[in-house]
């Protein structure tokens, strides 16, 4: 049991560079989450799935695109890296909203 | 502007101190978390309160909600070294599909 995985752990982009962040989770929960943290901002929610089939936009969307590609799986998607994205991004799931959050080791990005 | 505010930023206290840190918002939520986050790992749930007044403890810890579920305090008895770490507290908001929304958090220093 796994728990939640992210996939790459570190990366380094150029401006203008596209790629995405892969998440998985093996608990067989209905809501995925993809936040951002940056230092003495907390975490941030980007867009979220509540249910397999869904996707809404979170508090900082702009420059994202995600796709819920089934129950287990929530990917993030940058199509032009942009220095303002270097950040350290978390996936996470819950049995639904409200619910307790699991979190996945995280994703550091750095954009030059 | 955030939406929660958490005090104090930083705190550095010798093992064995008591210490309590504050999570503080205009706004009212139907829940609210409170999660511990080590260096490079994902944020770890520690409780959930969700009833005005409502005091829960888990060990050393006591977690308090208060009356108006706008705020909410995390008291630390007796303070260890592996209570270091960022202490994140999140509300639940409507703003984002119930989704829960993070402060900044108070990075704790407990040294031996």
């Amino acid at each position: 049991n796994a728990g939640v995985t992210q996939t790459p752990k570190f990366q380094v982009l150029k401006t203008g560079q596209s790629m995405t962040l892969q998440c998985a989770q093996d608990m067989n929960h209905n809501s995925m989450y993809w936040y951002r943290q940056d230092p003495g901002m907390g975490l941030r929610l980007i867009y979220y799935s509540a249910s397999e089939g869904t996707t809404d936009k979170g508090e900082v969307p702009n420059g994202y695109n995600v796709s819920r590609l089934n129950k287990r799986e929530f990917s993030l998607r940058l199509e032009s890296a942009a220095p303002s994205q270097t950040s350290v991004y978390f996936c996470a799931s819950s049995p639904r909203p409200t619910y307790e959050q699991y979190f996945g080791p995280g994703t550091r990005l750095t954009v030059t | 502007t955030q939406l929660l505010e958490q005090s104090p930023q930083f705190l550095s206290i010798q093992e064995g101190e008591n210490l309590t840190v504050y999570c503080n918002s205009s706004s009212v939520f139907s829940s609210l978390q409170w999660y511990r986050q080590e260096p490079g790992e994902g944020p770890v749930l520690l409780v959930t309160v969700v009833t005005g007044g409502e005091v829960k403890k888990l060990k050393r810890l006591t977690f308090q909600f208060g009356d108006a579920r706008k705020d909410s305090s995390l008291h630390i008895t007796a303070a260890q070294p592996g209570d270091t770490g960022l202490y994140l507290c999140a509300g639940a908001s409507r703003r984002y599909g119930q989704n829960f929304v993070f402060g900044p958090g108070t990075r704790l220093s407990v040294l031996p």
